[in-house]
């Protein structure tokens, strides 16, 4: 069965950086692309950015290229992204999926706040 | 940049009834659109892909149709548990969501 679980949320100033982590297991995680979406409060779901299943490649939403990177290590299962310059409107729960959209995390909650 | 539009933003029906939603691409797409169910603190869940295919597992009430610019979302006997908010998404190399529509008990 298929198991993505996000990780490394939470309260962070406005001007910093976090990195955070999406876990697979339950299927050959070197095989697919991922992506990650997020969803501020209340509102719907936008689309960040897709990586390939060997990491070679990746296409950013204009909104958030030059300040999101996103990234994979195929040995720890682990998709990444790493958000640069953290603004109010970055709070949202941020949800990584696979390729297809056909499973998804819980999401992990980030929160930028003074 | 191909955006998305839903139609409408909010719908309130009751427990049987026919549902149809649409969504609206600005410039062809062909197939590559999908269709998710998401209820209030859970991720989205696939429905339909290319357009009018029913994902594994999701009940054949559900059914998509269209191509090209105007594609539809039918449900075609609500049930209690399909109250949620549904988001059509473009699927090539930038995949942007509609803005959703929220189907609510009348």
């Amino acid at each position: 069965q298929v198991h993505l679980v996000e990780s490394g949320g939470g309260v962070v100033q406005p001007g910093r950086s976090l990195t955070i982590s999406c876990a697979g297991s339950g299927f050959r995680f070197s095989d697919y692309g991922m992506h990650w979406v997020r969803q501020a409060p209340g509102k719907g779901l936008e689309w960040l950015a897709i990586i390939s299943d060997d990491g070679g490649s990746n296409y950013y939403a204009d909104s958030v290229r030059g300040r999101f990177t996103i990234s994979r290590d195929n040995s720890k299962n682990t998709l990444y992204l790493q958000v640069n310059s953290l603004r109010h409107e970055d709070t949202a729960v941020y949800y990584c999926a696979k390729m297809a959209f056909d499973d998804w995390g819980q999401g992990t909650l980030v929160t930028v706040s003074s | 940049d191909i955006q998305l539009t839903q139609s409408p933003s909010f719908l309130s029906a009751s427990v049987g009834d026919r549902v149809t939603i649409t969504c609206r691409a600005s410039q062809g797409i062909r197939n590559h659109l999908a269709w998710y169910q998401q209820k209030p603190g859970k991720a989205p869940k696939l429905l339909i892909y290319a357009a009018s295919a029913l994902q594994n597992g999701v009940p054949s009430r559900f059914s998509g149709s269209g191509s090209g610019t105007e594609f539809t979302l039918t449900i075609s006997s609500l049930q209690p548990e399909d109250f949620a908010t549904y988001y059509c998404q473009r699927l090539n190399t930038l995949f942007t969501f509609g803005p959703g529509t929220k189907v609510d008990i009348k």
